[in-house]
């Protein structure tokens, strides 16, 4: 079965660092690109950043750039976010999701994990 | 990387068809045929709907289906159901391996 399942996330004040982790099963993780895609409560989805095949080419947001990181370890299936400098907005709902095309970056999100939920407050 | 633009909702009754439109600029949605729809249930995760415009992932009914022309592009949901209720998501590449989302629609069915 084809699965990602994130972890990390918890409640963290404001200029303090996190780390999100994903694990993915189930395909050949080192064929496809990655992706961050969060939510905040109650409002819609933002692309965060993407990391193709192997992390040759990588994407940010406006909104996160220079404040975090995407990497990836084929070795052993799995994606990061290291993010710094949080911020209120920051607050969301963080999926991890699957690029449908092999080598390379499509933006097109096939499969989703559930999500980890960051908040970030005093 | 400013969010396509949706309308914030569209309604329709059972059996209608109904029309979303997801507009961007000449750097994401007129320049790619990479743009992507998501259907989002209430506390789920969103899912895969129709990609590269007008193809539809194995599993997804045929009563779903999208068009792009020029910067706007479009999802179409023929035979309005109930479960079909929920908010839906463009998506388009925009370049430099940068993603944007558009802002959502909530579909309403009377």
């Amino acid at each position: 079965e084809v699965q990602l399942v994130e972890s990390g996330g918890g409640l963290v004040q404001p200029g303090r660092s996190l780390r999100l982790s994903c694990a993915a099963s189930g395909f050949t993780f080192d064929d496809y690109a990655m992706h961050w895609v969060r939510q905040a409560p109650g409002k819609g989805l933002e692309w965060v950043s993407g990391i193709s095949w192997n992390s040759g080419s990588i994407g940010y947001a406006d909104s996160v750039k220079g404040r975090f990181t995407i990497s990836r370890d084929n070795a052993k299936n799995s994606l990061y976010l290291q993010m710094n400098s949080l911020r209120a907005e920051d607050t969301a709902l963080y999926y991890c999701a699957k690029d449908l095309a092999t080598t390379v970056t499509t933006t097109v999100f096939d499969i989703w994990g559930q999500g980890t939920m960051v908040t970030v407050s005093s | 990387q400013s969010a396509l633009t949706q309308p914030a909702s569209v309604s329709g009754s059972p059996g209608q068809s109904i029309t979303i439109s997801c507009t961007g600029t000449s750097s994401d949605v007129g320049s790619y045929n990479l743009v992507s729809w998501y259907q989002q249930h209430p506390g789920k995760a969103p899912k895969l709907m129709i990609y590269e415009v007008s193809k539809r992932p194995s599993g997804v009914s045929n009563r779903f289906s999208g068009s792009k022309s020029g910067n706007t592009a479009s999802l179409t949901i023929s035979g309005l159901q109930a479960e079909d209720e929920a908010d839906y998501y463009c998506c388009s590449y925009a370049g430099s391996s940068v993603g944007v989302f558009g802002t959502g629609t909530k579909v309403t069915v009377l």
